[in-house]
């Protein structure tokens, strides 16, 4: 079945650390991929996605690249901040279909 | 524009009650989809609504039930509550076509004691 399988955490580094969070999928045919991002006492918010093979999504210098013949989609962030300490979600959802499965979550924190 | 709202945010129960959560989609989104967060088994979805007609579903028991409204508002019910049922329930909406980006709500947090 459809599955995302996501780097435990958690995960601690210091402000301007390189962070890469890994995520591989197992899914049929072409499905679109999300990073979600989830802050203490919220819901989740979209950070990335990409809906094909090689598209790279971005945001908020946070970058991901849709990975196929790998079936990746690790996050990555140059220089990360300490108000980027928050769990972080992969996901996907398929073709025709509208939920999404999730990833396990990997909870970041980030000291000054 | 109004992001996803979830009413109410906090609910204590105890066993064997019923309890109905109600989300509030963005304004124009037909689809509702409704997301179970718990600490073991993470986020598991339940189930998705398009124009008032449940159009997925996951795989949890009948006591888990949910409709769509024709504002597209959306409620959902959980029946005889169990202790496993201890969860924040997100709800998300999107214009339901394929690939569709889903915005989330806040969450109801759900304590059945």
């Amino acid at each position: 079945g459809d599955s995302v399988t996501q780097m435990e955490g958690p995960v601690t580094l210091s402000e301007e650390a390189f962070l890469t969070i890994n995520c591989t999928y197992t899914a049929t045919g072409y499905p679109s991929l999300f990073w979600y991002v989830q802050y203490p006492g919220e819901g989740l918010q979209l950070l990335l996605k990409a809906t094909k093979a090689d598209d790279k999504g971005s945001n908020k210098g946070f970058e991901a690249t849709y990975r196929k013949e790998t079936t990746s989609f690790h996050l990555e962030k140059g220089s990360v901040q300490v108000s980027d300490s928050a769990v972080y979600f992969c996901a996907l959802s398929k073709t025709g279909a509208n939920n999404l499965f999730f990833g396990t979550g990997t909870r970041l924190t980030v000291i000054p | 524009k109004a992001g996803v709202t979830q009413t109410p945010r906090y609910l204590i129960k105890t066993r064997g009650q019923q309890v109905t959560l109600s989300c509030s989609p963005i304004s124009g989104h037909r689809s509702v989809s409704w997301y179970q967060q718990t600490p073991g088994q993470g986020l598991q979805f339940l189930f998705e609504y398009f124009s008032e007609t449940q159009r997925n579903k996951g795989n949890f028991p009948g006591r888990f039930s949910g409709r769509q409204f024709s504002n597209s508002r959306s409620e959902m019910n959980v029946s005889t509550l169990e202790l496993g049922d201890s969860a924040l329930y997100l709800c998300a909406s999107s214009l339901g076509e394929g690939r569709a980006t889903q915005y989330f709500g806040p969450g109801t947090r759900l304590t059945v004691l």
